[in-house]
């Protein structure tokens, strides 16, 4: 079945970087595009940006451009977010989530991983 | 940035009866509409898109409605396991965005 397995829990002081993985499995990867999303403690869903696991191309929010890098490697199906200059407010549990549409972009998202927390603290 | 807005924020109802919840759109996001469900701790899910289509899986007792800026999800006779969070989110246009969520509690 369609899975995408994220990395564990992270803590991480204030002015650093973070970089979380998503594991897909059970489809062809190259085929769907992967977005991530993040949602901070007890509030709702922020779209960050969204990479094609075909080529590279990447699209982000413009709150966070210069901030963040989406990448992946197909040899290992793996799609990386990498959030730098960390602040307190970026504590969060950040979620990659796979496009419902292959061969295109859709930004239906289905499914999504399990999360993984990242907590910014001194 | 198209802005999300849905009520009620809580909604309260009893095993059994129907749940609706609202979602507006501050444009037209035509039908390029998704609701999806939360629970605690859980990553959300796919319910529908396209505003009406239901995703793989997902019950009759859920179901979409709606078109532009207006949109309706509906689920009749509610089972203990549909108190959640439910967001929809438009992919009409970029920056793709989430209402705030209702949250869906057993009266």
């Amino acid at each position: 079945q369609v899975q995408l397995v994220q990395s564990e829990a992270e803590v991480k002081k204030p002015g650093a970087s973070m970089k979380v993985s998503c594991k897909a499995s059970g489809y062809t990867f190259t085929s769907y595009g992967i977005s991530w999303v993040r949602q901070a403690p007890g509030q709702g869903l922020e779209w960050m940006g969204w990479i094609s696991a075909y080529n590279g191309n990447t699209h982000y929010t413009q709150k966070f451009q210069g901030r963040v890098t989406m990448t992946r490697d197909t040899s290992t199906t793996t799609a990386y977010m990498e959030l730098r200059s960390l602040r307190s407010d970026d504590t969060a549990v950040y979620y990659c989530a796979r496009d419902r549409c292959s061969g295109g972009s859709c930004h239906i998202f289905d499914p999504w991983g399990q999360g993984t927390l990242v907590t910014v603290s001194s | 940035e198209i802005v999300m807005t849905q009520s009620p924020a809580t909604l309260s109802v009893s095993p059994g009866e129907r749940a609706t919840l609202s979602c507006r759109a501050s444009q037209s996001v035509s039908s390029n509409l998704a609701w999806y469900q939360q629970k605690p701790g859980q990553a959300p899910r796919l319910l529908i898109y396209g505003a009406s289509t239901r995703a793989t899986g997902i019950p009759a007792r859920f179901s979409g409605s709606g078109f532009g800026t207006e949109f309706t999800l509906s689920i009749s006779s509610l089972q203990s396991e549909d108190f959640a969070v439910y967001y929809c989110q438009q992919y009409n246009n970029w920056p793709y965005t989430f209402g705030q969520g209702t949250k869906l509690e057993i009266k």
